[in-house]
């Protein structure tokens, strides 16, 4: 049974500052991994996905890695801004296709 | 291209009373999806269906019944909606990526049920 586990729960952190956010999956049997954001009252936007295949992947300011063997998979975020303030969600996809998001990462960048 | 939809948007019900939640996609994804969300519980899977004929439990089936139409729709239905039952609902379909980058999971925008 797939569980997966972000943390932390919560995170503040000044602008400007680098910071990571972790998740942690119990089947390494994935087909893939993907990181989503999401503001307040909104639905879900896709940030990065990562094949099982892959080690990380990256776009402007966000690289998510992947450790399929430690079950862990981190996404860092450089230079962080205000406009960075949401909650991210971890997801994995099984290969039944069966897709498990943990329970998310509230982040509050200080201005 | 309208992508996933699902209805309605709002909806309050009385304690038992049932409800049937819509949800069709229109890029010919053979995997679907109902969630739960509430605060501080990210998303939870109710059930899924990985292909036309084929339902399987989530994580938080209990109360709940799916319906796998046709390859574009997947209904949910309360068969008798408890208070325990208020949440947001997404429902979502799924691809494989085959290249290097792109997106997994397309999701509706969400329904918000209240049960009184």
């Amino acid at each position: 049974k797939q569980e997966v586990t972000q943390i932390p729960a919560a995170l503040s952190v000044p602008e400007g500052e680098n910071l990571v956010l972790n998740c942690s999956f119990t089947d390494s049997a994935i087909y893939n991994l993907q990181w989503f954001r999401q503001d307040p009252g909104k639905g879900l936007t896709s940030l990065l996905l990562i094949q099982s295949s892959q080690r990380e992947q990256t776009s402007g300011r966000l690289n998510a890695s992947l450790d399929k063997s430690s079950g862990r998979s981190t996404l860092y975020i450089a230079a962080s801004q205000p406009g960075d303030s949401a909650t991210y969600l971890c997801a994995a996809m099984n290969r039944d296709d069966k897709i498990i998001f943990g329970k998310g990462t509230r982040l509050h960048i200080l201005p | 291209n309208a992508g996933v939809t699902q209805t309605p948007k709002f909806q309050v019900l009385k304690t038992g009373q049932s409800m049937t939640l819509q949800c069709a996609q229109d890029m010919n994804h053979n995997s679907m999806y109902w969630y739960r969300q509430d605060p501080g519980m990210g998303l939870r899977l109710i059930y899924y269906s990985a292909s036309e004929g084929t339902t399987d439990k989530g994580e938080v089936p209990n109360g709940y019944n799916v319906s796998r139409l046709n390859k574009r729709e997947f209904s949910l239905r309360l068969e008798s909606a408890a208070p325990s039952q208020t949440s947001v609902y997404f429902c979502a379909s799924s691809r494989k990526p085959t290249g290097n980058s792109g997106n997994t999971i397309y999701f509706g925008e969400g329904s918000w049920l209240t049960v009184v």
